[in-house]
């Protein structure tokens, strides 16, 4: 079946990059998302990467996608205390159920 | 609408009472997603509706929990006889399935069963 995983935590210092992984199980996945949710709040799409990719850069995110592992990360340069929420990996897409995972506590300190 | 609403925001009953939480999705968004979230735990898929296909209620806990979508937009979770563990956030989320599908998600609802 579809599986996603994902470390549960990360801790950086504010100004350092933060690197988030995310292994998935679906080879046929058209699409690869990154959402953020900050607490109290519903999830926010970051960036999404269509699988044919190896690379999306978007401002401070790249998102580095190895379709042979089945790795996805996600990399956030020069790290900011309003940075810190729980990010979120998902598999799937073009009319798919997407799949997420359990989520990665970023937090950022100064 | 500029999104996806959920209401009530915070709902709290008692054990055994039925509930129904409310979702508004983003207009002209054909397909919808119910989800949970429980405290420290990823996202739960529940059901999921696409246009006028039947309904995808594989991730239905149990036949406590229903959900229908009328005439295509605003959308109902119902939970039957709650119990304390059904406490969650519930979360909706509606999307084009054109292109990229990307989910919209709502605010949740914070249901707590007492």
């Amino acid at each position: 079946g579809e599986d996603v995983e994902q470390s549960l935590f990360l801790s950086v210092r504010e100004g350092d990059s933060s690197v988030i992984n995310c292994t998935y199980t679906d080879s046929s996945s058209t699409y690869l998302y990154w959402y953020k949710q900050e607490p109290g709040a519903g999830l926010q799409l970051l960036t999404y990467i269509f699988s044919n990719m190896d690379m999306k850069q978007d401002q401070r995110l790249t998102v580095l996608l190895n379709k042979k592992d089945k790795h996805l990360s996600l990399r956030i340069a020069d790290t900011q205390t309003g940075d810190s929420a729980i990010y979120f990996c998902a598999q799937g897409g073009g009319g798919n159920k997407l799949t997420f995972g359990t989520g990665t506590q970023l937090k950022v300190e100064l | 609408g500029a999104g996806v609403s959920q209401s009530p925001s915070n709902k709290v009953t008692e054990k055994g009472k039925d509930v129904e939480l409310r979702c508004d999705p983003i207009s002209g968004h054909t397909a919808l997603y119910w989800y949970r979230q429980s405290l420290g735990q990823g996202l739960e898929f529940l059901i999921y509706f696409q246009g006028n296909s039947a309904p995808d209620k594989s991730g239905l806990p149990s036949d406590r929990f229903s959900a229908e979508r009328t005439g295509g937009s605003v959308s109902t979770l119902t939970i039957q006889r709650t119990q304390q563990e059904d406490s969650a956030v519930y979360l909706c989320a509606s999307f084009k399935t054109s292109g990229p599908g990307t989910q919209y998600f709502g605010p949740g609802t914070r249901l707590t069963v007492l």
